[in-house]
């Protein structure tokens, strides 16, 4: 396994449009969570799962962004009707059950988007 | 809500000096404090990860503290070199929660 894949790696597209992300985390990571980063930020968490199981939406996902896991292996990110604020790096990232001494996360290496 | 403080938020040196970059968090009831590089336009690289019951954590030229009662991590890069180059950011889960929490980064330029 070489870690957590992302694709595209750039994706443009016209304003309205509709986009969709996938990740492919580390196989035996049941933890699964996107993040976007705008420029000269830190990445802001959006989502998170467990196995299959949607477990929390930052209030920063609006009703046009929907992350889905079937089958507790890849994700999808789909955004709806983007708009030029939508331009940003969508990270994907990985990891196992944190338990008490907490693991670390493995990051893709993101899809960036532009909206024009 | 845990925030995460990095400074400076740039810093360019002469190839061969010492880096220190700072961190400082808000919430001490963490599990772990994790810090990354970006090149630009890429995602995130892994550099170290410190559990809260360690004090410190070493890879290579590569060294990071925990103070957690104070709140506070220091990464020491020895003897930069220009491909030490880019954005460092640290980042931590508080206590009993998954989401990280991430500082806007300290970037970094190496001068060959």
């Amino acid at each position: 396994d070489t870690g957590v894949s992302q694709d595209p790696r750039h994706k443009i597209t016209k304003r309205g449009q509709n986009v969709t992300f996938r990740c492919d985390p580390i196989s035996e990571h049941n933890r699964l969570y996107w993040y976007r980063q705008t420029l000269g930020q830190g990445p802001e968490f959006l989502t998170y799962f467990q196995n299959e199981a949607q477990l929390e939406k930052s209030r920063l996902l609006s009703d046009r962004f929907s992350a889905e896991r079937p089958k507790g292996s890849f994700s999808t990110l789909e955004i709806q009707r983007t708009e030029q604020g939508d331009s940003a790096m969508y990270l994907c990232a990985s990891s196992p059950e944190t338990g008490e001494l907490g693991y670390g996360y493995t990051f893709g290496s993101g899809t960036r988007l532009t909206v024009v | 809500k845990q925030e995460v403080t990095q400074i400076p938020a740039a810093l360019s040196v002469p190839e061969g000096e010492n880096l220190v970059l700072n961190c400082s968090f808000t919430d001490s009831a963490i599990y772990n404090l994790q810090w990354f590089r970006q090149d630009p336009g890429k995602g995130l690289t892994s550099l170290l990860l410190i559990q809260s019951s360690q004090r410190e954590q070493t890879s290579g030229r590569l060294n990071a503290s925990l103070d957690k009662s104070s709140g506070r991590s220091t990464l020491y890069i020895a003897a930069s070199q220009p491909g030490d180059s880019a954005t460092y950011l640290c980042a931590v889960p508080a206590s009993n929660d998954y989401k990280l929490s991430f500082g806007a980064g300290t970037t970094v330029t190496v001068r060959a």
